[in-house]
């Protein structure tokens, strides 16, 4: 059974920041691996997409590197800025014949100006 | 032009009562899912559908039943609603999982 950790549940950080943010999966067999950030009481806007064979996605000021044999991913946010307070979510999808994803509890991140 | 859209937003209730959420997708996507977002806010998936068949069923009681009249819409049904059902639920959507999902924004249901 799969299950996803995040670390740390929260953190808070002055503005300008570099931060990086930790996901790991237990099961190393995994399809792909997405990144989602929450505003409160929003749904779920998708940042980055990470295949199984991709190593790394890149979008703006957002890296999520994965190391599948590991069962790592992170997701580095650069120069940040209060508009990135969100809780992160990271979720993986184990593919086989019943595709789904499984979420971590999510990293709440607080920009301070 | 929103992709996957669910109504209501938000859903108070009595306990004992039977309520629906609806969802509808737009992305010409095959799949379909209802996932729980707990107190804690801990994501769990609840069903999902590939067109208009169930796929997952993952052990929720069965006062809650999926329909899915056709690949864009996926309504959950639940009856007798108890506290405990309180939640925000999120559908999403998925074609072939290599491009990921899109999630909708959310049905708060609150039973009092």
């Amino acid at each position: 059974k799969q299950e996803v950790t995040q670390i740390p549940a929260a953190l808070s950080v002055p503005e300008g920041e570099n931060l990086v943010l930790n996901c790991s999966f237990t099961d190393s067999a995994i399809y792909n691996l997405q990144w989602f950030r929450q505003d409160p009481g929003k749904g779920l806007t998708s940042l980055l997409l990470i295949q199984s064979s991709q190593r790394e996605q890149t979008s703006g000021r957002l890296n999520a590197s994965l190391d599948k044999s590991s069962g790592r991913s992170t997701l580095y946010i650069a120069a940040s800025q209060p508009g990135d307070s969100a809780t992160y979510l990271c979720a993986v999808d184990s593919g086989g014949s019943n595709y789904k994803l499984t979420f971590g509890k999510g990293t709440l991140l607080t920009v301070n100006p | 032009d929103t992709a996957v859209s669910q109504t209501p937003k938000y859903l108070v209730t009595q306990m004992g009562n039977d309520k629906s959420i609806k969802c509808e997708q737009n992305l010409g996507h095959d799949t379909m899912y209802w996932y729980k977002q707990d107190s804690k806010k801990f994501l769990k998936i609840m069903f999902s559908y590939n067109n208009k068949e169930l796929i997952i069923n993952e052990t929720v009681p069965n006062r809650f039943s999926p329909k899915s009249p056709d690949k864009a819409h996926l309504n959950l049904h639940i009856n007798s609603l108890e506290l405990g059902d309180s939640a925000v639920y999120f559908c999403a959507s998925s074609q072939a999982a290599i491009y990921g999902y899109t999630f909708g924004s959310g049905t708060r249901l609150t039973v009092v």
